[in-house]
């Protein structure tokens, strides 16, 4: 069973830098799925960040693709997110997931992690 | 404002049958597979259709997923006071090059 666990600060200051790291196990980061960001503001839905492949290839929702960068460790078998000069509006809960075979579903979900963007 | 658009909110009885609808375009629905998530209050969404009508592996037959030119919908049958959650559906849209959702649904089960 394929488990993801988010991780990284809670807040942040305006202007600054969202750095979040997802933990994969029961599992390789190295097979044939894609990894991905989905992040929820509070009270509303959901938004999809990006995407990234063990190899290093990289999709971007083209609204957040000029601050985003996603990456991937295969050693420690975790992906991570940076999105820069964030502000209030970046206040999310934000999820790591699995993408499925075929495009596009996300069937294995970490349990999320808030981040409050405020000095 | 979501691309894909859901209902607010719907309602029904325990043991009763609701539907929930997801309305999209020819650069999202039309053209490509519908996927739908529940997200029980204060938990991560969870998959429960994949490509329109398929279901993972632990998903009871009581949900089911149809779609139709560039609509989808999905179905619960004998609800339980366990399926109150909100409820998303998810494609991809080529115009925008993004994954796209629908802005939720809340399930009420009366």
């Amino acid at each position: 069973q394929v488990q993801l666990q988010e991780s990284g600060p809670g807040l942040v200051k305006p202007s600054g830098t969202l750095s979040l790291t997802c933990a994969v196990s029961g599992g390789s980061i190295s097979g044939s799925n894609w990894w991905t960001w989905v992040r929820q503001p509070p009270g509303k839905g959901l938004e999809w960040i990006g995407e990234i492949y063990h190899s290093g290839s990289t999709n971007y929702n083209p609204s957040l693709k000029s601050r985003v960068t996603i990456s991937v460790d295969k050693s420690k078998n975790q992906f991570s997110l940076k999105l820069s000069s964030v502000t209030a509006a970046d206040t999310a809960v934000y999820y790591c997931a699995r993408v499925g075979a075929t495009p596009y579903y996300f069937d294995y979900w970490g349990q999320g992690t808030l981040v409050t963007v405020s000095s | 404002q979501s691309v894909l658009t859901q209902p607010p909110s719907v309602s029904a009885a325990p043991g009763q049958k609701v539907t929930i609808s997801c309305s999209g375009s020819s650069s999202n629905i039309g053209n490509n597979h519908v996927s739908w998530y529940q997200q029980l209050p204060g938990t991560a969404p969870k998959l429960l259709i994949y490509e329109n009508n398929k279901r993972p592996s632990g998903i009871p037959d009581r949900f089911s997923g149809s779609k139709s030119g560039t609509s989808a919908t999905l179905g619960i049958t004998g609800l339980q006071t366990g399926d109150e959650a909100d409820y998303y559906c998810g494609t991809w849209d080529s115009s925008l090059s993004a994954v796209v959702f629908g802005g939720g649904t809340k399930l009420t089960v009366l």
